[in-house]
């Protein structure tokens, strides 16, 4: 068990819907990344936060977004959903801004039909 | 553009051998390798890293092995055990990255009995 939590596992949701995937860092972890994995693809970063606020920025699409939260939680929002959004998404955290290894949840599948 | 690359996506070893996992990197910014396994619906444990500041680092059955004037690295694993059997990442982080892990692809490891 990692310390993160991520919420559902699984999702399953129309072409065109919005879904929220949330995180819940390791306890006292700052940083809060995101990931994508595509069918036997790698991990593409999406976006991280740092105590609250964005701190870089990957390959996301403007129809995703993210925030962390005061309580450090995070949501990745993701909207107008279509088949190729279908995939694993991780979040990770890590205690420190720089050099440091990240530990990641169980990830959600999105399915979207 | 891949700045982390794992050239050979599936590797097959005999239980108690050595496994080699190569991992090649284009960006000299980054300072910070790590290698991370994955189990099939779970997310990534991170296993080691290592520095730039040393070529060599240990843990156990895993050694990592930094050559920057390559900008290559790789993980020995031995001796090799069936429960190793998994998908490996290498990663990197660095100045300049906001500590975001870029990931490679990945290299499926089987190791057989």
């Amino acid at each position: 068990d990692s310390g993160v939590t991520q919420t559902p596992k699984h999702l399953i949701t129309a072409t065109g819907q919005r879904v929220t995937l949330r995180c819940s860092p390791r306890s006292g972890d700052l940083s809060v990344y995101w990931y994508q994995q595509s069918l036997d693809q790698g991990l593409q970063f999406l976006i991280q936060y740092y105590n609250g606020e964005e701190r870089a920025k990957g390959n996301i699409l403007e129809r995703f977004s993210a925030q962390q939260f005061p309580d450090l939680h995070s949501e990745l929002n993701l909207s107008s959903l279509e088949l190729g959004d279908s995939a694993l998404y991780f979040c990770a955290s890590s205690p420190r801004r720089v050099n440091t290894e990240a530990f990641f949840g169980q990830g959600t599948r999105l399915t979207v039909v | 553009d891949q700045q982390v690359k794992q050239n050979s996506p599936s590797l097959s070893v005999q239980e108690g051998r050595i496994s080699i996992l190569n991992c090649d990197y284009t960006n000299s910014m980054f300072d910070y390798f790590l290698w991370y396994k994955k189990y099939p619906a779970e997310g990534p444990t991170f296993l080691i890293s290592i520095s730039s500041i040393k070529d060599k680092n240990e843990d156990g059955r895993f050694t990592v092995f930094l050559n920057k004037s390559a900008k290559h690295l790789s993980l020995h694993i031995v001796p090799s055990q069936p429960g190793d059997s998994a998908v490996y990442f290498c990663a990197a982080s660095g100045a300049g990255t906001a500590s975001k892990l870029t990931f490679g692809t990945g290299t499926r490891l089987q190791v057989t009995l």
